[in-house]
């Protein structure tokens, strides 16, 4: 079954500090990977995508990495901000046809003064 | 922003009866698709329409269908609605049929809540 697997669940950190989120992936055959940022009630906006190929991959403060071999990526969010209180979604794609796309339920992050 | 506009952008419908929610592509993006995110969970795919055919559909039932217009607008029509069909409805646009490495750009969504 084709799965998308985030942790944590939800995050509180302190305003400046650094973060990483995980992503296990069991999609298959694997097309490319994207994360996402979800502020509440709102769609979802891309912050990176990798493909098989690319191990890593930076949006300013943001820096994401994949492991094919293992199925993982993380999402390095660095200098924390209030702005970044958000949901960060994974999502993955696999290879063929139409767009076939499964998403992870997100990490709640929340970053407090 | 992402150029994808959606409407409404809230609605209260009860059950049994009918929605119609409307999308906005970026111009020249001839791919939409359709998604249903419950609180607290990930978008599901509802389905995918090329060049007003659809080419790709979810787990969901007949009562979802919908329609993509020339002009780069969409809707999403759910009949019979249910209680469990309350969630944000998104739109996202991309500008190829399979798109495996293209965005998806997605809009603010609808939400749609069914007492």
């Amino acid at each position: 079954k084709n799965q998308v697997e985030q942790s944590p669940q939800s995050l509180i950190i302190l305003e400046g500090k650094n973060c990483t989120l995980q992503c296990n992936y069991t999609v298959s055959p694997f097309s490319n990977l994207r994360w996402y940022k979800q502020d509440t009630g709102r769609g979802p906006v891309s912050l990176t995508i990798m493909t098989f190929s690319e191990n890593t991959k930076s949006n300013g403060r943001y820096t994401a990495t994949l492991d094919a071999d293992t199925k993982q990526s993380s999402l390095h969010i660095t200098a924390s901000q209030l702005s970044d209180s958000a949901s960060y979604i994974c999502v993955v794609s696999r290879s063929g046809g139409y767009q076939k796309v499964t998403f992870g339920i997100g990490t709640k992050l929340q970053v407090i003064p | 922003e992402t150029g994808v506009t959606q409407s409404p952008t809230h609605l209260i419908k009860t059950r049994g009866q009918q929605v119609t929610l409307r999308c906005s592509s970026q111009s020249g993006h001839n791919t939409v698709s359709w998604y249903q995110q419950a609180l607290g969970q990930g978008p599901q795919f509802i389905f995918q329409y090329y060049r007003e055919e659809e080419n790709g559909r979810g787990n969901f039932p007949p009562r979802f269908s919908g329609l993509q217009f020339p002009n780069y607008s969409s809707e999403l029509n759910v009949n019979a609605l249910e209680l469990d069909d309350s969630a944000l409805y998104l739109c996202a646009s991309s500008p190829a049929a399979s798109g495996e490495y293209n965005e998806q750009f997605f809009g603010p969504g609808t939400r749609l809540t069914v007492l």
